[in-house]
């Protein structure tokens, strides 16, 4: 089947830096999504990798490794603001969107 | 303003009461599609649109139908609606199934409650 794995919660102090983790086992593979999603809002799109290596967006980062099927997120310079739920996202067999089940950030003072 | 809208944001029904959650979009995009999503299981997809009269399943269907009458519209009906149907529902779009990846807009949602 498909799906993707990624921690369920994670926290982490205001200005440090945190990685979030995204594994995912589909049976085609076209891209790493990642979304954030505060308490009661709509998911919003933060970043894409569609081949292997590093993307970089202000504060954000994105990695991914094909080869091991693998990718993370990078939030650096972490603000109270962040505190939030993210999500890894692959387009899977088709064209059909799969998501991870979220990844809770907490930002402590 | 580009945006993709939803109606109704919030709904209490009962079961087997017909209803339709309607989903616009103003930017013309050709791929939509409907989540569900529920505490620890993330957003699932029901139902995706590559184009006008083109639509196939997600990973969870049963339960659901859609209808791509008109581009700018993805309505998801719920013929006979049970309580574990009770959910947040997010429509979303994207200029075409190619650009999912880097540009997928999500409306403010839809809390059904199915009693």
């Amino acid at each position: 089947g498909q799906s993707l794995e990624q921690p369920s919660e994670v926290t982490a102090v205001e200005g440090a830096i945190v990685q979030i983790n995204c594994t995912y086992q589909t049976s085609g593979f076209y891209g790493l999504s990642w979304y954030q999603q505060h308490d009661g809002g709509a998911p919003t799109f933060l970043s894409y990798n569609a081949l292997d290596g590093l993307e970089e967006t202000g504060r954000f980062s994105s990695f991914l490794s094909r080869s091991d099927s693998y990718g993370y997120l990078l939030l650096q310079e972490l603000q109270m603001k962040d505190s939030a739920s993210y999500f890894c996202a692959v387009r899977g067999g088709g064209f059909k969107t799969i998501f991870g089940a979220g990844t809770r950030l907490f930002v402590k003072a | 303003e580009a945006q993709v809208t939803q109606n109704p944001r919030y709904l209490i029904t009962v079961t087997g009461k017909k209803l339709t959650v309607t989903c616009s979009q103003n930017m013309n995009h050709e791929y939509m599609s409907w989540y569900r999503q529920d505490p620890g299981l993330g957003l699932r997809q029901i139902y995706y649109s590559m184009n006008v009269e083109v639509t196939d399943k997600g990973d969870v269907p049963e339960g659901y139908k859609v209808s791509r009458k008109e581009k700018r519209n993805f309505p998801l009906i719920l013929e006979s609606p049970s309580p574990n149907q009770t959910s947040l529902y997010f429509c979303a779009s994207s200029p075409n199934y190619q650009s999912w990846g880097y540009e997928q807009y999500f409306g403010p949602g839809t809390r059904l409650t199915v009693t």
